[in-house]
């Protein structure tokens, strides 16, 4: 079936740190979704991209849907220790004529003190 | 207005048991989906529901089963509990299948 790698599993930086991290599949998504999800929460979408080569920026992150249509990466910009918590990556898929999300197995960053 | 809720927060249950979680919508909308996310995992898509219609389902066997109700809200009921059924099950409402928002999960124990 279809499925999301997403890298780093997990992520150790010090405040004020920018960070990356990226999705990458073997299949094509037409829309790829950036959420995070904090403890005892549901995931919260932070960012969609539905084009192709798109850049979105939603604050201090930014993301971006790969040429190729198989990739993904979101970027954080000075981090603070409200973003903690741990951020997947979704694609739209259509299967049967229904859309459903596929999802990443999650980044999960961690500030250092 | 009202955003998306779950209950129970927290269950425990034995194996070959039968349980429901239920979600209530966001007031609204008349989508709603559920996911099976184990720990340490993304979600996994279980099936969704439009307008009390079952929409589409993933890879899940028969005796996970729904229902959606004439308000939107919904059932998720899984019978014979196996302990890989342990998980947070999480309930998605939208409107029109779009974007989805998500209640807080309920988290299922089996023993």
């Amino acid at each position: 079936g279809q499925q999301l790698n997403q890298s780093p599993q997990s992520m150790f930086i010090q405040e004020g740190e920018d960070v990356s991290m990226n999705c990458t599949s073997s299949s094509i998504f037409n829309t790829w979704l950036w959420y995070k999800q904090e403890p005892g929460e549901g995931p919260v979408l932070l960012i969609a991209l539905y084009k192709a080569g798109e850049l979105t920026s939603n604050g201090r992150l930014t993301a971006q849907f790969g040429i190729t249509r198989k990739d993904s990466f979101l970027n954080i910009s000075a981090s603070i220790p409200s973003d903690v918590g741990i951020y997947f990556c979704a694609g739209l898929s259509l299967k049967d004529s229904n859309y459903q999300l596929i999802w990443g197995a999650g980044t999960k960053l961690i500030i250092k003190p | 207005e009202t955003g998306v809720t779950q209950s129970p927060t927290h269950l425990i249950k034995t194996r070959g048991q039968q349980v429901t979680l239920r979600c209530s919508s966001q007031s609204g909308h008349n989508t709603v989906s559920w996911y099976q996310q184990a720990l340490g995992q993304g979600p996994q898509f279980i099936f969704q529901y439009y307008r009390e219609e079952e929409n589409g389902r993933g890879n899940f066997p028969p005796r996970f089963s729904g229902l959606q109700f004439p308000n939107y809200s919904s059932e998720l009921n899984v019978n014979a509990l196996e302990l890989d059924d342990s998980a947070l099950y999480l309930c998605a409402s939208s409107l029109d299948r779009g974007r989805q928002f998500f209640g807080p999960g309920t988290r299922l124990t089996v023993l």
